[in-house]
């Protein structure tokens, strides 16, 4: 069974242009989850759907990113215009639907490194 | 503000030996604890968890210990082989399904 997976895998990019990043879930996992981790910190959450909803967007860092995820299998993630602290490593997560199981692991795909320079 | 705290960026252990990594939590809505493996350029890969209600699981060479009243979890890697060497993520979720709120992450070096 495929795993996650993202595309680019590496992104270089100048200050002002727009980036889109790409995750494919594994097949039948209804959420879907976006991380970065930046400057080598720690991994932190961006935002969660369930299928093609929002379910918490809380952690976007503001409205230069736009996530979707129409028909609720991949999903996008736009950085417009990116800035310079916009640089990092992007993950994207996957776990199956809700009460299949008491704890819902989620699977990481290998993530998208993004550079602006 | 940072809710998981690991506070030792690196750890450098002999092979065959204990590897023992610390974690301290601030928020005490959190009722899932997860430890992630990270290799250089893959994404982290889910190791082994454990429920507030608990305070010990084991899983193989892996052991993750939970003290709710300290509010702190350690894993405890026994015998360490080299290829453990990665850096290791503690994490907390305060449902099943919620987001996962990482640590900063300890680098494990296991020496042959």
């Amino acid at each position: 069974e495929a795993g996650v997976t993202q595309f680019p895998s590496h992104s270089v990019i100048e200050k002002g242009q727009t980036v889109t990043l790409r995750c494919d879930p594994i097949s039948g996992h209804d959420n879907l989850y976006w991380y970065r981790r930046v400057m080598g910190k720690e991994i932190k959450f961006l935002l969660h759907f369930v299928k093609e909803s929002k379910q918490d967007e809380s952690g976007m860092p503001n409205n230069r990113f736009l996530a979707e995820r129409t028909g609720g299998t991949y999903s996008t993630l736009k950085v417009q215009p990116a800035e310079l602290e916009d640089s990092g490593v992007y993950f994207c997560a996957s776990s199956q639907a809700l009460g299949l199981a008491n704890y819902n692991e989620q699977f990481f795909g290998p993530g998208t490194r993004l550079t602006v320079l | 503000d940072q809710q998981v705290k690991q506070n030792s960026p690196s750890l450098s252990v002999q092979e065959g030996r204990i590897s023992i990594l610390n974690c301290d939590y601030t928020n005490s809505m959190f009722d899932y604890f997860l430890w992630y493996k990270k290799y250089p350029a893959e994404g982290p890969t889910f190791l082994i968890s454990i429920s507030s209600i608990k305070d010990k699981n084991e899983d193989g060479r892996f052991t993750v210990f939970l003290n709710k009243s300290a509010k702190h979890l350690s894993l405890h890697i026994v015998p360490s082989q080299p290829g453990d060497s990665a850096v290791y993520f503690c994490a907390a979720r305060k449902t099943s399904y919620d987001k996962v709120i990482f640590g900063p992450g300890t680098s494990l070096s296991v020496i042959p």
